[in-house]
Formats: C-alpha cells, sequence, structure tokens
C-alpha cells in the first residue's frame, strides 16, 4: 500500500547549520508531497508543497524536490534557527484515494540549539 | 480572519462516555476531515466528509460517529467503543476533493481519560 517513510529523530542541531530531512514514499497512482510541521501542542501547518515530479516546493528557507526516480521528497533548509524547532511530518496524496486522505510519515523531531 | 477552530483543547472522559469534538471551520472548503494522532506517530484518517450531509469511514474509525449537517461544522463524537481514545484529534479542511489539494489544521483536542 502507499506510505511515506522519514528519518528518525531526534535531530539535533546548532543554529546556522545545514538540515535535511528525509523522506521517502511509496505510491501506486501519481502522489502530490508535503511537508507539514508541527509546533508543541499545536496543529500542523503546511510548510511547502509539490504537485508533481521536478517540482520544487519552497516556503521560509526550506525547499524540497519532487523526485520520481528516487521516490524521494527531502526537506533541505541552508542555516535553522533555534525558532525551526519543532516536528516535521512529509506526507502524501493521491487523488481519488478515500477523498485525497493525507498519508504521514512518523514525524522528525528536531531541535536547534544556540 | 479564515481558519478552523476546534474545542475544547483538552477534554477528559469517563469510562463509558460518549464525548463530542467540535470542529468549525469559515473557509468555505467543501472537505473536510479528522485525524488522529498518537506519541511518536504520523497523523491517520478517522473519518472525511466531501459534501454536506455525506462521510466516509478512514483507516481507523470504529468506536466513532461523525456529522455534517453544515458545510461548515464537522463535530466528532468518541463513543464508548473506542477502547483506547487518548490521543491528540486533529481536525482538517480543504476546497476540495484530495489530489493536490492542500489540507488545513486546526490547533486539536486532547483528549484524556479519567
Amino acid at each position: 500500500g502507499d506510505s511515506v517513510t522519514q528519518m528518525e529523530g531526534p535531530v539535533t542541531l546548532s543554529e546556522e547549520a545545514f538540515l535535511t530531512i528525509n523522506c521517502t514514499y511509496t505510491a501506486t497512482g501519481y502522489p502530490s508531497l508535503f511537508w507539514y510541521v508541527q509546533y508543541p501542542g499545536e496543529g500542523l501547518q503546511l510548510l511547502l508543497k509539490a504537485t508533481k515530479a521536478d517540482d520544487k516546493g519552497s516556503n521560509k528557507g526550506f525547499e524540497a524536490t519532487y523526485r520520481k526516480e528516487t521516490t524521494s521528497f527531502h526537506l533541505e533548509k541552508g542555516s535553522v534557527q533555534v525558532s525551526d524547532s519543532a516536528v516535521y511530518f512529509c506526507a502524501l496524496t493521491i487523488l481519488h484515494n478515500q477523498g485525497g486522505k493525507l498519508i504521514f510519515g512518523q514525524g522528525t523531531e528536531l531541535s536547534v540549539k544556540p | 480572519d479564515g481558519g478552523i477552530t476546534q474545542s475544547p483543547k483538552y477534554l477528559f472522559r469517563k469510562e463509558g462516555q460518549n464525548v463530542t469534538l467540535s470542529c468549525e471551520q469559515n473557509l468555505n472548503h467543501d472537505a473536510m476531515y479528522w485525524y488522529r494522532q498518537d506519541p511518536g506517530q504520523g497523523l491517520r484518517l478517522i473519518y472525511y466528509s466531501q459534501i454536506v450531509n455525506d462521510f466516509q469511514k478512514g483507516d481507523i474509525a470504529e468506536g466513532y460517529s461523525v456529522s455534517r449537517e453544515k458545510k461548515e461544522s464537522f463535530p466528532l463524537t468518541v463513543t464508548s467503543a473506542q477502547k483506547n481514545p487518548t490521543a491528540f484529534y486533529l481536525c482538517a479542511s480543504s476546497i476540495g476533493e484530495g489530489g493536490s489539494e492542500t489540507q488545513y489544521f486546526g490547533p486539536g483536542t486532547r483528549l484524556l481519560v479519567l
């Protein structure tokens, strides 16, 4: 079945370090791919998305490229800040699959130290 | 401001009791969703609705019920049949049915069992 696999956390970085969070997926159709961020005690916020192969999503210095050949959607940021500390979820949807439900990875916790 | 509201923020359930979680959106979205989040895991779909007076079961619907009498409202009832209800519940909405449509999330309700 369709699934998303993320690198395990927690990931601990110093401020201004480079961030990569790996995400790979398995899908029977043509998925759209998303990264959501969750701050402690809150709901999820959309960080970025890509809807077709080779698309690059970007927002707030974060980027991810939809790689169909490697079935990946890795999240990157060149210089993290303490305020980026949160849990990051990679997710996909497939048109007509249960109303377009989101299939999530397990989440990767990021902690950025000053 | 448009958005999704969930209430209450915290909810306590006694043995054998049904409890209802509220979800309201003023985004004029057709589709609404309920997800359950357990610690260290991604979110799983409970129910979804693509249009008023219609809803469908998700992956973990047992022990839950919903209604969709108004476009802006999608309440979730956790019944006494749900044996492990302690979790963080998130409501989401999107303009239309799945595919590339972004789902927007509410702040969540944390349900605890007394």
